[in-house]
């Protein structure tokens, strides 16, 4: 079985703070680690991902997330916010394949900057 | 290439009213797997199918079916439409049923009045 655990349902940052999401995740396989970004009225886009190798992973917009299998954490973090990036992000958890495939996501973050 | 595309993107229906949804997957992908996001419950695994077959399944009832054609393309059935069933419903395609990267379309926003 798997979980996630998003601390902070609603984060709000200035534009050009560090943005610190965190993710705490529970898996009795192997995880594959996603962050997915819901603008709204829109799907999910994904940001980043982790499946094997290294621990530190780089997405799209200058997002990246470390995979701490001692911590059970994937969190993520931008260096700088961008008035752009508010939205609601998404920490998922999955397995490798069958039953195990599916996506699992945390209740997700919204993310406000303000000016 | 085009990105998952689902139809209607939106929907008003009353209760004990059925629907279908449709998701075409991005071209060349073959798995596709359902989602319901809701304020309450968030977003939740309803089914995934790959070569026509459904390889899993959520914790939903029964009322929630799927099915998958030759060309990949999915389509979605609600029976007896409850107020609950309000929700945006997400389609997600990928390569295959493998590691999970998986597109996500737009969603098609259901309202059960």
């Amino acid at each position: 079985a798997q979980s996630v655990t998003q601390l902070g349902s609603h984060v709000s940052v200035s534009e050009g703070a560090l943005v610190l999401l965190r993710c705490n995740y529970s898996s009795s396989v192997p995880p594959y680690l996603f962050w997915y970004v819901q603008y709204p009225n829109q799907g999910l886009q994904l940001l980043l991902k982790y499946t094997t190798g290294a621990t530190l992973v780089k997405g799209i917009n200058g997002f990246e997330a470390e995979f701490k299998k001692s911590e059970t954490s994937f969190h993520l973090t931008k260096p700088s916010a961008h008035m752009s990036d508010a939205a609601e992000y998404f920490c998922a958890v999955s397995g490798s394949g069958g039953s195990n495939y599916k996506l699992t996501f945390g209740k997700g973050t919204l993310l406000t900057v303000n000016p | 290439k085009a990105g998952v595309t689902q139809t209607p993107r939106y929907l008003i229906k009353t209760r004990g009213q059925q629907v279908t949804l449709s998701c075409s997957p991005i071209s060349g992908h073959r798995s596709v797997s359902w989602y319901q996001q809701t304020p309450g419950q968030g977003l939740q695994f309803l089914f995934e199918y790959f070569s026509e077959t459904q390889r899993n399944k959520g914790n939903f009832p029964g009322r929630f079916s799927g099915r998958q054609f030759s060309n990949s393309r999915s389509e979605m059935n609600v029976s007896t439409l409850e107020l609950g069933d309000s929700a945006l419903y997400l389609c997600a395609s990928s390569l295959a049923q493998g590691f999970g990267e998986q597109f996500f379309g737009p969603g098609t926003r259901l309202t059960v009045l």
